[in-house]
């Protein structure tokens, strides 16, 4: 069974610059029926697509967030990560990580990581 | 535009049908798939390709979809079933996501 689990500070200060691991375990991030993605969500509110990098390494970002987005990969570590500068407490969220099986049309995010809360305060 | 648009809130009898919506216009170019979340835990995916069922979901949960709308219905609500549900889809290139607002379900 795939697992995801996030990892990174709980906490981040006023325009310093948030990063997130996602670990993947139970299968392998090497495969190009799969792509990987950010979500979050702040407290009380929807779910917000970050991004997503493919097989082919090449990333897609939500353009509201983009200037200040990076997403990677280490497929030797079964890691993909996020970083986000400057953040402001309207970054707060709880963030997640997941798979996009694109081995149809549909795309759905089929396996989740449980989320963790990043506050940004001083 | 690559806005989806689901109703704040809706609400249900136990053991009723109840429909819930999501309308934009990257659904006249692609799927529409739904997540259910309950408070404290990640979003599950209940509806994948506008109507099919990953194995695992109750049958209780139905998918349709025409045009820029997009439903997903659930029949004879449980208790269990009260929560948040968001729809997603593509967009632009196909590379994007994006999310509705999402629907809280109350099950009375």
């Amino acid at each position: 069974q795939l697992q995801l689990q996030e990892s990174g500070p709980g906490l981040v200060k006023p325009s310093e610059t948030l990063s997130l691991t996602c670990t993947v375990s139970g299968g392998s991030m090497s495969s190009r029926d799969n792509y990987w993605a950010w979500i979050r969500q702040p407290p009380g509110k929807g779910l917000e697509w970050i991004g997503s990098i493919l097989y082919s390494g090449n990333t897609y970002y939500n353009p509201s967030l983009k200037s200040r987005v990076t997403i990677s990969e280490d497929t030797s570590k079964n890691q993909f990560s996020l970083r986000l500068s400057s953040v402001t407490a309207a970054d707060t969220a709880v963030y997640y990580c997941a798979r996009v099986d694109s081995s149809g049309y549909y795309h759905p995010l089929d396996y989740w990581g449980q989320g963790t809360l990043v506050t940004v305060s001083s | 535009s690559s806005e989806l648009t689901q109703d704040p809130a809706v609400s249900v009898a136990l053991g009723q049908t109840v429909r819930i919506t999501c309308q934009g216009d990257s659904l006249r170019s692609y799927y529409a798939t739904w997540y259910q979340q309950k408070p404290g835990q990640a979003p599950v995916l209940v509806i994948y390709g506008t109507k099919n069922r990953p194995s695992g979901i109750s049958g209780r949960f139905s998918g349709s979809g025409s045009g820029d709308t997009a439903s997903l219905t659930i029949t004879g609500a449980q208790a269990e079933d009260e929560a948040d549900y968001y729809c997603n889809s593509r967009v632009s290139s196909g590379n994007h996501l994006v999310f509705g607002g999402g629907t809280k379900l109350t099950v009375l």
